[in-house]
């Protein structure tokens, strides 16, 4: 079983939608969780972090599951610059500043 | 406007060929990661550097993969020889304080 477990789509929704993607994890001792964003043929972004009491930015919000051990991130109102991977991302438990990557979920916004 | 540099950005060579990818982190940061990426295996930590001083380098085959970190300004990852299976787009991220890395635009690695 991978440390990190995404569903890799491709998720196709048209503009103006709501997606959502979930992701797993199986240490429970880690610390730190991010989502990244990934364009075609480009490097990884950071997208935001992931905190227990849940954090939004502008149309993207990210919630913690600790107990069940999921993270999850919301996009309102999705738009076509939307469309990319979309990278889970976790702090390896016994260093904080190792991380260790989801395979990614692909989301394509048409028009 | 601060980013990591990568060169090069293409490389197409021969199996046997040796490979070397260079990269200037952000100025001021003291962790340096390369990544590997494929498409069946995702992003793959191959070493970390911390105020140049390696510090995991589990995830790169020894027998042919080496980083080094000559200065705070470079860092280099070499192959040789290098294998059709080595062919992959290899990231070079740099960090400071907090968790947050910062990717260059990566070196697109072809063997043939």
């Amino acid at each position: 079983r991978k440390e990190v477990e995404q569903d890799p789509g491709p998720f196709n929704v048209p503009e103006g939608a709501t997606v959502a993607f979930n992701c797993t994890y199986s240490n429970s001792a880690s610390q730190s969780f991010f989502w990244y964003r990934q364009d075609c043929r480009k490097e990884p972004k950071l997208l935001m972090s992931v905190y227990s009491s849940g954090n939004e930015d502008g149309r993207f919000t990210a919630q913690l599951n600790r107990a069940s051990q999921y993270i999850s991130l919301l996009i309102r109102d999705s738009k076509l610059s939307d469309s990319a991977t979309y990278l889970c991302v976790v702090t390896d438990a016994g260093n904080n500043r190792k991380l260790i990557w989801g395979l990614g979920t692909s989301l394509a916004v048409n028009p | 406007d601060a980013r990591v540099t990568q060169t090069p950005r293409h490389k197409v060579t021969e199996m046997g060929q040796e490979v070397t990818m260079r990269c200037q982190p952000i100025l001021g940061h003291n962790t340096v990661f390369w990544y590997r990426q494929t498409m069946m295996q995702g992003l793959e930590l191959l070493a970390y550097f911390r105020n140049r001083a390696p510090l995991d380098d589990s995830g790169m085959p020894k027998d042919r993969f080496s980083a080094e970190m000559p200065d705070a300004t470079l860092a280099t990852l070499k192959i040789q020889p290098s294998e059709p299976r080595d062919s992959a787009v290899y990231f070079c991220a740099s960090g400071g304080t907090g968790v947050r890395l910062f990717f260059g635009e990566g070196s697109r690695l072809t063997v043939l």
